[in-house]
């Protein structure tokens, strides 16, 4: 099955820095990525998703990057802002019976110190 | 749009009862939904899929005599919880997909039930 890999498990920046998150996967048929924001106690967010034919997608501050060929992804975050503070979770979405259905990353604690 | 729902937000039970946990579409037809586990400071591990009408689909090692799992319409999806025990205790998040929506393949998320059993 496919397995998803994400670094770093925890990442602190100063607010107004840049922050970058890194996965890789493992199934090639993966054919669609997204990110999620969760803070404590709450739900998983969709802050952004890229198809595996697109090599890069960007929302304001927001952008993620596919290499398919390396297989890995990852997201930038611009500018960054405390309220940008939560756990990050990549994901990779790949076929199973007649459902797609989504493997995790292990998540990343981003801490936006202001 | 795209939003779910998820009750109850939390609920302590006594070891040995059973716990039913709703996951709801609000605003459109879920034709799959997903239940996951989440443990404290740990990621989402899915437990199973359903498609409304049909039985679910359970990951390796997730017991489904123990968690039942009915889909019985578009909007509805039911995690029962079976003689729960204290390894039980979890976030128990639903998820919900539609081909109908922009992308087939995401998910959106409930705000998840927090179970402890004592």
């Amino acid at each position: 099955g496919e397995n998803v890999e994400q670094h770093p498990s925890t990442l602190s920046v100063q607010e107004g820095d840049s922050a970058v998150i890194k996965c890789t996967y493992s199934d090639s048929a993966s054919n669609y990525f997204p990110w999620y924001k969760q803070e404590l106690g709450k739900r998983p967010q969709l802050i952004i998703d890229i198809r595996s034919n697109v090599g890069e997608k960007k929302d304001q501050r927001i952008a993620v990057t596919l290499n398919k060929t390396a297989k890995h992804f990852s997201l930038h975050i611009t500018e960054t802002q405390p309220e940008d503070s939560a756990v990050y979770f990549c994901a990779a979405s790949t076929r199973g019976g007649s459902n797609y259905k989504l493997t995790f990353g292990k998540g990343t604690l981003l801490t936006v110190n202001p | 749009g795209a939003v779910v729902s998820q009750h109850p937000s939390r609920v302590i039970c006594k070891s040995g009862t059973s716990v039913k946990i709703e996951c709801r579409s609000l605003d459109f037809q879920a034709t799959t939904m997903f239940w996951y586990r989440q443990f404290p400071k740990q990621s989402l591990m899915l437990m199973a899929t359903s498609n409304e009408g049909s039985k679910a689909t359970y990951e390796q090692g997730v017991e489904k005599d123990k968690f039942l799992i009915n889909h019985a319409s578009l909007t509805l999806s039911t995690l029962t919880v079976t003689s729960a025990h204290p390894e039980d205790s979890s976030f128990y998040i639903c998820s919900a997909s539609s081909p109908l929506l922009a992308v087939g393949q995401t998910q959106y998320f409930g705000p998840g039930t927090r179970l402890l059993v004592l």
